[in-house]
């Protein structure tokens, strides 16, 4: 089962900061949180991921609780290009442990 | 540079036929899976490669499933006997070793008729 929570699906204005919510309440100490998102007909693609500090590369930020329970993925400037379904995975970085579970994800519509 | 490789990209079979898919995974990526995504559905685990570990075929879904990886490079998932409900995309996903992120290609899009 996919450990997260994550909206089914949200719009937001082309050019506006994009902030999409996921729920994570039973994270283990040893686990990640990453994002993925997948354009229509393409594989996934890699975002960001961090373990408890917050986390910004050149596709976004990752805000992470200070209970680690949930976080936030904010693209700051939207784009129609990233138009997607996004998806919000925790996942233990120990030998052994490495299926990602993906769940439905949020599907994130940009409007012009 | 390169990503990850998959072919065909589209693949159209007769029930009961064996089909072969192929991934060639990003240079030096120690790790490999596979996963398979239903219409409008999420990503299903299948199978993951590492190294010269034992196969994690924990997600196949059924002995028709199997799969093989040459050393660190190519794999192929092999679906014997298909059935109408083995139409998917399959994707392969590769990473430089057990704690990187996973790097995707765009998947084989099989129909079985």
């Amino acid at each position: 089962d996919a450990k997260t929570t994550q909206p089914t699906s949200m719009d937001c204005a082309e050019g506006r900061a994009a902030n999409l919510p996921c729920n994570h309440s039973t994270i283990s100490g040893n686990e990640y949180v990453y994002w993925y998102r997948q354009i229509h007909s393409q594989g996934p693609q890699y975002i960001i991921h961090g373990l408890k500090n917050n986390e910004t590369n050149e596709m976004a930020s990752l805000i992470i609780t200070e209970d680690r329970k949930s976080s936030t993925l904010i693209l700051p400037h939207a784009t129609l290009r990233d138009t997607a379904v996004y998806y919000c995975i925790v996942r233990a970085v120990i030998q052994g442990a490495q299926k990602l579970v993906f769940g439905q994800g949020t599907r994130l519509t940009i409007n012009p | 540079g390169a990503g990850v490789s998959q072919s065909p990209s589209n693949k159209v079979t007769e029930k009961g036929k064996d089909v072969e898919l192929r991934c060639d995974p990003i240079s030096g990526h120690t790790a490999l899976y596979w996963y398979r995504q239903r219409l409008g559905q999420g990503l299903e685990f299948l199978i993951y490669f590492q190294g010269n570990s034992a196969p994690d075929k924990s997600g196949l879904p059924s002995d028709r499933f199997s799969a093989e990886r040459t050393g660190e490079s190519v794999s192929t998932l092999t679906i014997q006997r298909t059935q109408q409900e083995d139409s998917a995309v399959y994707l392969c996903a590769s990473s430089q070793d057990y704690y990187s992120p996973l790097h995707f290609g765009n998947g084989t899009r099989l129909t079985v008729t």
